[in-house]
């Protein structure tokens, strides 16, 4: 199994609080990426990385940013928490070696995040 | 922008065949397969790349049509293990690795 741990694995927080979720890896992988899972919607990507400080943004970053200091560790912080952020968050990482070969994403277990 | 996905969801008795199929609005790099069983993580199953190499898990096949940038999944004999959402991820170009999923096809295999 790919070295990928996200913490914490479950927290309730408040409507207007920050929170940050950790993912953290072993693999020395360039790729990282945050997820959200929702019903009916399936995994949408939030951000993802590409190197040191090399973010993007997904396809529903808003109220959403990211920061990746050190290859292993890629953090989610959702600056004013909402009700609406409440989901199953999922990072992933791939080895992705640069321009020329395309592969498999290892996923972390899962984020419950409840925003109350 | 999500690939789609169909059907969103599908019955079957062990020993069945399904297809699930996959498609996008933008010209795709490659397409991937995930299988996600209740309450786990999603875990890789196929890759296929423009140019047709492939990628593959044992009994599980794939095609990709670049064209129609179109992608299907063949579950052929299912087992009982089958049974999870199977997702597809997309990626339009070889830079960046910006993967997109589908909503994802609910697979039940009965007894």
């Amino acid at each position: 199994d790919a070295g990928i741990t996200q913490s914490p694995r479950h927290k309730v927080t408040e409507t207007g609080t920050p929170v940050t979720l950790r993912c953290h890896q072993t693999e020395n992988h360039r790729y990282m990426y945050w997820y959200r899972q929702d019903p009916g919607h399936g995994l949408r990507l939030i951000h993802y990385s590409y190197g040191v400080k090399d973010t993007d943004k997904g396809e529903v970053s808003d109220g959403y940013s990211v920061s990746r200091s050190k290859t292993e560790d890629f953090l989610l912080t959702l600056e004013s928490a909402t009700s609406s952020q409440t989901s199953v968050y999922f990072c992933a990482i791939s080895k992705g070696t640069g321009s020329t070969k395309n592969t498999e994403a290892f996923f972390g277990q899962g984020t419950r995040l409840t925003v109350v | 922008q999500q690939p789609v996905q169909s059907p969103q969801a599908v019955i079957l008795r062990e020993g069945e065949d399904a297809v699930i199929n996959c498609s996008s609005s933008k010209a795709l790099y490659s397409v991937h397969w995930y299988r996600q069983k209740h309450g786990e993580a999603p875990v890789f199953l196929m890759i296929l790349l423009k140019g047709g190499e492939q990628k593959g898990h044992e009994k599980i096949s794939a095609s990709f049509n670049e064209k129609k940038q179109q992608s299907s999944l063949y579950l052929t004999a299912s087992q009982l293990s089958y049974s999870g959402t199977y997702f597809c991820g997309t990626e339009s170009s070889n830079y960046g690795q910006n993967f997109v999923f589908g909503p994802g096809t609910r697979l039940s295999v009965l007894p």
